[in-house]
């Protein structure tokens, strides 16, 4: 069973509005965190926002905020006044545990986003 | 601030051929990773080293080795080329807190004929 489970393989917008992209988890641990990375079309892998388990509030940067729900096992991004340049695939990722050397982050299969002008 | 360093970016094989991708990082990271990237898949764990001198299996280990040289460098061979392996590879490392995110090479793609 997979442990990220990304539902959108694609997912369009019109610029300057916003967009939810989906990621669901599954794990047992009480300790965890989620995070988001986002891969342009020119392939490089940027960190984006991280949520803990135990953190209270929901994660903000910028114009990405996470919208955790810890009873649904859910995480999803949300990208705010949506721009030409978010165009890219987003990836939702976990870390279980504790962090440290056992620390092995798994990757859900990814969003395709794509921005209308 | 170089990063994470990832050599080659391209790389051709013919079937039964072996090569090495070499990955360093200059952040003073205990923890490095190698994933594989294929469409509709997200990344894949290849294999990983909590520290100098210790290396484990991921999810898809079959056909690769790996070598932690030093604290800085983290290779992943291939012995003999597969079809199967066409792909991209990148190189990760990060630190040791919880809620260090992964800081990754820029990948080698690789294609076997």
């Amino acid at each position: 069973a997979q442990k990220i489970t990304q539902t959108q393989p694609g997912m369009f917008v019109q610029e300057k509005e916003a967009v939810t992209l989906d990621c669901t988890y599954d794990t047992s641990d009480q300790s965890y965190g989620l995070f988001w990375y986002k891969q342009p079309s020119s392939g490089e892998m940027i960190f984006l926002i991280y949520q803990g388990s135990y953190d209270e509030q929901n994660a903000t940067e910028g114009r990405y905020s996470l919208n955790f729900q810890k009873a649904r096992k859910s995480a999803n991004l949300v990208i705010s006044a949506s721009q030409l340049g978010d165009s890219a695939m987003y990836f939702c990722a976990m870390r279980e545990g504790r962090g440290g050397g056992s620390y092995i982050p798994t990757f859900g299969r990814g969003t395709s986003l794509i921005v209308h002008p | 601030n170089a990063g994470v360093t990832q050599t080659p970016k391209f790389q051709v094989l013919k079937t039964g051929q072996s090569m090495t991708l070499q990955c360093a990082q200059d952040m003073n990271h205990n923890s490095m990773y190698w994933y594989r990237q294929d469409p509709g898949m997200g990344l894949r764990l290849i294999y990983y080293s909590a520290s100098e001198g210790t290396t484990d299996k991921g999810e898809v280990p079959n056909g690769y080795n790996v070598s932690r040289l030093n604290k800085r460098e983290f290779s992943l061979r291939l012995e003999s080329a597969a079809p199967s392996q066409t792909s991209v590879y990148f190189c990760a490392s990060r630190a040791d807190t919880p809620n260090s995110p992964l800081h990754f090479g820029n990948g080698t793609r690789l294609t076997v004929t």
